[in-house]
C-alpha cells in the first residue's frame, strides 16, 4: 500500500463551523505533514509530526489545530475559518523526519476546502 | 531567504519531443532536489529525486544537477500528451527537513 488517503475530498463550511480533515497512511512512515496550496501557487508547509509529536508549526493561526492520534493517522481540526483559508489542503508522509536529511514526500489527493 | 525559481510557462512542446524544465536555487547549502508532477486539481506526485552532481535517469525522465551553478533540470524524452501538467521543483537544505518549492512550470504537450 503506497497511498496516503485523505477525506473528505471536498468540503464547504461556514465561518462558524467546526470541521476536521483526516489523513491516513499504511506505509509505516513515521513523519506526517500538512500543506496548504492556493491555486497556481506551490504547497506551503503548515505542520510536521514526527513519531506522533509535533515537530514544526509554521506559525499557523490557532484556528487550525493538528492532531496525530497514532503513527498512521493525522487530523486537522478547523474552527472559525476565514474565506481566505479556502485552498487545497494536502497531507503528506515520509519515512522519517530527521532534521538533517530531506525525505521523499508522498502526498494524499487533498481536500479542496471552501470557506463561505 | 531561500528561493527556488522556475519559469511559470507554459512550456509547449510537440508530442515525441524532449521537454526541458529548469530550476535554480539560491541556497548553496542545498543537498536534495526533487521533481513533483501535479495535474490540475490533483496532488503533487514525486517523479524524480537527485542528491549528487550529474545525471540520473529513470525511464523517460532524466534529472540533472549542477551544484556549482545552482541549477537542477528535468528532461522528459518522447513527451506524451499525458505529461501535460505542472512540474514543481523542490529543494531541501538538509536542516529541519523543510522543502522549499518553486512555483512550478506548466508543460503542454501538443499533438
Amino acid at each position: 500500500d503506497t497511498e496516503v488517503t485523505q477525506t473528505p475530498k471536498h468540503l464547504v463550511m461556514g465561518m462558524t463551523n467546526k470541521k476536521s480533515l483526516k489523513c491516513e497512511q499504511h506505509m509505516g512512515h513515521r513523519a506526517m505533514y500538512w500543506y496548504k496550496q492556493k491555486a497556481k501557487k506551490p504547497p506551503e508547509l503548515m505542520f510536521v509530526y514526527s513519531y506522533e509529536k509535533l515537530s514544526i508549526n509554521e506559525s499557523v493561526p490557532s484556528r487550525f489545530s493538528p492532531e496525530c492520534p497514532n503513527s498512521s493517522l493525522l487530523n486537522l481540526h478547523l474552527h472559525a475559518l476565514q474565506p481566505e483559508d479556502s485552498a487545497l489542503y494536502l497531507c503528506a508522509s515520509s519515512q522519517v523526519f530527521t532534521g538533517t536529511t530531506n525525505e521523499k514526500l508522498f502526498f494524499g489527493s487533498g481536500t479542496q476546502l471552501s470557506v463561505l | 531567504q531561500k528561493e527556488v525559481e522556475q519559469n511559470s510557462g507554459p512550456l509547449s512542446v510537440p508530442e515525441g519531443a524532449i521537454a526541458s524544465l529548469n530550476c535554480t536555487y539560491s541556497d548553496r547549502g542545498s543537498q536534495s532536489f526533487f521533481w513533483y508532477r501535479q495535474y490540475s486539481g490533483k496532488s503533487p506526485e514525486l517523479i524524480m529525486f537527485i542528491y549528487s552532481n550529474g545525471d540520473k535517469e529513470d525511464g523517460r525522465f532524466t534529472a540533472q544537477l549542477n551544484k556549482a551553478s545552482q541549477y537542477v533540470s528535468l528532461l522528459i524524452r518522447d513527451s506524451q500528451p499525458s505529461d501535460s501538467a505542472t512540474y514543481l521543483c523542490a529543494v531541501g537544505t538538509g536542516t529541519a527537513s523543510k522543502l522549499t518549492f518553486g512555483t512550478g512550470t506548466r508543460l503542454q504537450v501538443t499533438l
